[in-house]
């Protein structure tokens, strides 16, 4: 078992509606939760981070997080064309808090 | 957040050789990280590199394949050795936002190396 877990998609949406990306972790100790966005050929880009339980938002991103599901989310609401990227969810553990562990990624492609 | 420069953008190498990358940055960080990002697949850590200090390695890479300095606080440099095709890849500099390295703290990425061994 990976220990940081998406689907990689792609994702297809049509534009307007809301993108919902997922992803699992095993380390149940873990503490913080990231949410990155790469567009090909560039580098991540910090988009969310999320600590407690529950759902924080920023603009037309949302992440949730559900610690005892050990599952965090990214909503996208009014997804655009340029949101088309791969999303990446990173997580760091309860110890050696100073490494990501990234997933796989998700490619989410918002056609109009 | 921090500005990460890197250097070069993006190399083609022969076989058997070696490339140093540079990463600079605009302000002092006490954690830099080294990544590699194999085509179509996700970012895997090399290497955490802090000033005054051996960089530590991952599980699966090694000193003498891909040495690190860490001058300053500003500053570290990644080489490639005895490269092989395997070796192709993007290669990615990170800094933590904070000091202490703690799980509320993010990291930002400079714009990557891209490397291409023929």
């Amino acid at each position: 078992q990976k220990e940081v877990e998406q689907n990689s998609g792609p994702l297809s949406v049509p534009e307007g509606a809301i993108a919902s990306l997922n992803c699992t972790y095993s380390d149940r100790g873990s503490q913080s939760f990231f949410w990155y966005r790469q567009y090909s050929g560039k580098s991540p880009e910090l988009i969310m981070f999320i600590y407690s339980n529950g759902d924080k938002e920023d603009g037309r991103f949302t992440a949730q997080l559900n610690k005892a599901s050990q599952y965090v989310s990214l909503l996208i609401r009014d997804s655009q064309p340029s949101d088309s990227a791969t999303y990446l969810c990173a997580v760091k553990r309860g110890y050696n808090t100073d490494k990501l562990i990234f997933g796989t990624g998700t490619r989410l492609q918002v056609f109009p | 957040s921090a500005v990460i420069s890197q250097k070069p953008s993006r190399d083609i190498c022969q076989r058997g050789t070696s490339l140093t990358i540079q990463c600079q940055v605009d302000s002092q960080v006490t954690m830099m990280f080294w990544y590699r990002q194999q085509p179509g697949q996700s970012l895997t850590l090399i290497a955490t590199a802090n000033q005054g200090s051996e960089a530590t390695y991952e599980s699966g890479f090694v000193i003498d394949k891909f040495p690190i300095s860490r001058p300053n606080l500003t500053f570290s440099t990644l080489t490639v050795s005895n490269m092989s095709p395997e070796d192709s890849s993007i290669y990615l500099c990170s800094v933590d936002s904070g000091i202490s390295g703690g799980y509320w703290e993010t990291q930002y990425f400079g714009p990557g190396t891209r490397l291409l061994v023929l």
